[in-house]
């Protein structure tokens, strides 16, 4: 089966820099992604990654480590737009399918 | 960027009542899409993969009766929940990706269904 493990809450303060964790069990594992939801919304992409390393978009990076089965996303020079809900998915290549994280709710303070 | 289209985006019906609900890829085509289903600040659940042209694929756990998934076109896949009860009341969100881009979901912008 799948199963996907992330942070259910973090609270941070604006300006400062935020990293959400995920680790996952799957089959047939072809790339984790990361999405933004805010509440009421609709989850838009962030990130992703098939690799091994760090991918960078803005204040945005997100890394993989395929040995580990985890992968982490950072954010950085935090904003109070940034209060929603992350979600780490992972993509399967059994129907090419995506399975989504519980999501972490992260709170930014001013 | 892609955009995918839903509607309607808020539903309420009473209880036996079935509901329609529309996705459509407005400048790409997907053959495949994806319906989920969220309960209040939890996770997106993955009901089924709609296909283009053929049958969709349920997930475990979700009666493929109840929700009729339809992909008649490479732009529009209708999920229609049937003989709707309170429990089935939820918000429900198709996706779709881009043929050759699996890496990225692009999300409808949900229905948020209240069955009395």
């Amino acid at each position: 089966g799948q199963s996907l493990e992330q942070p259910s809450e973090v609270t941070a303060v604006e300006g400062a820099i935020v990293q959400i964790n995920c680790t996952y069990q799957t089959s047939g594992f072809y790339g984790l992604s990361w999405y933004q939801q805010h509440d009421g919304g609709a989850p838009t992409f962030l990130s992703y990654n098939a690799l091994d390393g760090l991918e960078e978009t803005g204040r945005f990076s997100s890394f993989l480590s395929r040995s580990d089965s985890y992968g982490y996303l950072l954010l950085q020079e935090l904003q109070m737009k940034d209060s929603a809900s992350y979600f780490c998915a992972v993509g399967e290549t059994g129907g090419f399918k995506t399975i989504f994280g519980a999501g972490t709710r992260l709170f930014v303070k001013a | 960027g892609a955009v995918v289209s839903q509607h309607p985006s808020r539903v309420i019906c009473k209880s036996g009542t079935s509901v329609k609900i529309e996705c459509r890829s407005l400048d790409f085509q997907a053959t495949t899409m994806f319906w989920y289903r969220q309960f209040p600040k939890q996770s997106l659940m993955l009901m089924a993969t709609s296909n283009e042209g053929s049958k969709a694929t349920y997930e475990q756990g979700v009666e493929k009766d109840k929700f009729l998934i339809n992909h008649a076109s490479l732009t529009l896949s209708t999920l229609t929940v049937t003989s709707a009860h309170p429990e089935d009341s939820s918000f429900y969100i198709c996706s779709a990706r881009r043929t050759g881009a699996n890496e990225k979901l692009f999300f409808g912008s949900g229905t948020q269904l209240s069955v009395l």
